[in-house]
């Protein structure tokens, strides 16, 4: 079956340092793929997201590319702020329903 | 954007009694809705699937009788715990795909914490 594996966590940066968090998937066919963030408190937010092999999704710095060759999807920002701190689902959707990996926690420090 | 609004937003309640959670799209038709529980510092577990008119179809391990969720229009689903216990106590999150979604994208609403005392 379709499965999401994020790196796991927590993430602890400075201001300004360059982020990844690494997605891989397993899936049948050809999924669209996404980023979501949930901000402490809140639902989740879709953060970007590429519905096909070599797409780049982007969104407020922040970029993805899907790699058919390797099955990844890892998000990546050159320069994180503190507002970034929040946690990170990598997520793919094959058929109906929407498959999640298990989250990545990031905070940032001033 | 597509906005989805759950109600209530946070519900405290004592053990055996039912809690009603409700999901709306404010500005869409929702064919489709999804129902998740989240645990603390964990993913999204997806509960059950509805689609309007039809009844949900539910994840393995899920009670049915305990979880009852109703899709009665195209921006209306709730979700009843019922009976609850303290082991209930959770964030619940909808989502819902519009009617005219092409590759999956799913909007959540802002969650429901549960805390059953």
């Amino acid at each position: 079956g379709n499965s999401v594996t994020q790196m796991e966590g927590p993430v602890t940066l400075s201001e300004e340092a360059f982020l990844t968090i690494n997605c891989t998937y397993t899936a049948t066919g050809y999924p669209s793929l996404f980023w979501y963030v949930q901000y402490p408190g809140e639902g989740l937010q879709l953060l970007l997201k590429a519905t096909k092999a070599d797409d780049k999704g982007s969104n407020k710095g922040f970029e993805a590319t899907y790699r058919k060759e390797t099955t990844s999807f890892h998000l990546e920002k050159g320069s994180v702020q503190v507002s970034d701190s929040a946690v990170y689902f990598c997520a793919l959707s094959g058929g109906q329903k929407l498959v999640f990996g298990q989250g990545t926690r990031l905070t940032i420090n001033p | 954007g597509a906005v989805v609004s759950q109600h209530p937003s946070w519900v405290i309640c004592k053990s055996g009694t039912s809690v009603k959670i409700e999901c709306r799209s404010l500005d869409f038709q929702a064919t489709t809705m999804f129902w998740y529980r989240q645990f603390p510092k964990q993913s999204l577990m997806l509960m059950a699937t509805s689609n309007e008119g039809s009844k949900a179809t539910y994840e393995q391990g899920v009670e049915k009788d305990k979880f009852l969720i109703n899709h009665a229009s195209l921006t209306l689903s709730t979700l009843t715990v019922t009976s609850a216990h303290p082991e209930d106590s959770s964030f619940y999150i909808c989502s819902a795909r519009a009617r005219t979604s092409g590759n999956g994208e799913l909007f959540f609403g802002e969650g429901s914490r549960l805390t059953v005392l």
